[in-house]
This record gives structure tokens, C-alpha cells and sequence, in this order.
């Protein structure tokens, strides 16, 4: 368990739709990341968070965006959904600060949100 | 452009054997940090190793060891004594940036099958 929580776990919706991902990072862990994995792909990165603003933009298409809030809890929202959005969601978080207490600021991952667009 | 390079899709290995998966990068930074994650078919990504840019000796995580050359841009993956479990995807990643703005790269992976 890496701590990461990310719910719900599996979603299914229709085209045109809207969803909200939801992510608790690691406690004390500052930066959220969002990455989308399609069928037999790598992870794209999306968007990064640091202790709730936006800080990398990845891959991200307009009709998503993210947050992070106070508790530091992120939220990325998907609308509009087409077939080709049906992907797994991975949220990740990382110490993230100049002077974390992990020399690696590794990324830890969440279980992921399998999101299928019917 | 920053990039990561794995040319494996796939790749078999007796059980009990020692393989490498192979992993190039590009970046203009000269601090950067290299990672392995291994993905097995449930789904979750299992951070396995980290190589930082200005490490001179070659990080070794149990049976996990990566082999940086970093003249060549190259951060392969050693997995020592294979075994069935070991069977999943496995990704290279790069972290460039710093002071909390960090951006990650992942290869397509290299999917691999450890045989009986």
C-alpha cells in the first residue's frame, strides 16, 4: 500500500459525460500528479500540483483540469468524454519541496481509476 | 526535447536468471533523477529504483540494480536471480526540475515474462 488513495476505482460513463477523479496524496506528501495510461501505453503525464497550485502541464486537454485543495486532496475532472478517453488514471504524489525529507521526491502511485467511456 | 527510450516491447528470461531492460534518455539538464517502476497485471505501479544524476556508484536496491552511463545516457535495469513474480511491465522514468516544480517522463515500457 503506498498510501495513495484514489477513488472511486472504477467508473463507467457515456460519451459527452462528466467526472470527477478523486486523489489523497501520502501524508505529508506536498506535489499531486495526474498521468493518463490508454490500453498497452506508457503513463502520460498530465498535470502537476505543489501544496495547491499548478506548477506542470503536461498532455492535458482543455476538457480536463485538476485542482488541489487546502487538505490537499486533488480532483481531476474529465468533460465531455469521447471513447478515446477510456484510459486508466493514475494519481501519484511526492514530497515535492526543495527540502524534503526524500532525496528521491520518488513518486508514489495510487491503485488508478479505471475510467471506461461507452 | 526530453525523452526516454526503452526499444524492448518485450522480453522472456529463464527463472533464476539475470536480465537487463534497457533504458536511454535525453535531457539537457545536468540534474535529473532516474527511476524504474514495475507494473504488474493488477495495475499498480511499484517504484523499484532511483539513479540521481550526480551519483557516482551505480544504485542497488535487493535483486534491482541499475547500470548508469552517463556518458552514454543509459540507465538499464539488472534484475538478478529472476523470478515468476518478476513477470509485469516495467517502466524507465526521468525527473527533471526542481524546488517543488518537477516534471516525470516515461518510456512505453518493456513488458517481461519470466519463464519456468
Amino acid at each position: 500500500d503506498s498510501g495513495v488513495t484514489q477513488t472511486p476505482k472504477h467508473l463507467i460513463t457515456a460519451t459527452g459525460q462528466r467526472v470527477t477523479l478523486r486523489c489523497s496524496p501520502r501524508s505529508g506528501d506536498l506535489s499531486v500528479y495526474w498521468y493518463q495510461q490508454s490500453l498497452d501505453q506508457g503513463l502520460q503525464f498530465l498535470i502537476q500540483y505543489y501544496n495547491g497550485e499548478e506548477r506542470a502541464k503536461g498532455n492535458i486537454l482543455e476538457r480536463f483540469s485538476a485542482q488541489q485543495f487546502p487538505d490537499l486532496h486533488s480532483e481531476l475532472n474529465l468533460s465531455s468524454l469521447e471513447l478515446g478517453d477510456s484510459a486508466l488514471y493514475f494519481c501519484a504524489s511526492s514530497v515535492g519541496g526543495a527540502s524534503g525529507r526524500g532525496s528521491y521526491n520518488e513518486q508514489f502511485f495510487g491503485p488508478g481509476t479505471r475510467l471506461t467511456v461507452l | 526535447a526530453q525523452k526516454i527510450t526503452q526499444t524492448q516491447p518485450g522480453m522472456f528470461v529463464q527463472e533464476k536468471e539475470a536480465v537487463t531492460l534497457d533504458c536511454t534518455y535525453d535531457t539537457s539538464d545536468q540534474s535529473y533523477g532516474l527511476f524504474w517502476y514495475k507494473q504488474p497485471s493488477s495495475g499498480e505501479m511499484i517504484f523499484l529504483i532511483y539513479q540521481g544524476s550526480y551519483d557516482e556508484q551505480n544504485a542497488t536496491e535487493g535483486r534491482y540494480s541499475l547500470n548508469f552511463q552517463k556518458a552514454r545516457k543509459s540507465a538499464n535495469l539488472v534484475i538478478s536471480a529472476s523470478q515468476l513474480g518478476d513477470s509485469a511491465m516495467y517502466f524507465c522514468a526521468m525527473r527533471e526540475g526542481s524546488s517543488g516544480t518537477y516534471k516525470y517522463i516515461f518510456g512505453t515500457g518493456t513488458r517481461l515474462k519470466v519463464l519456468a
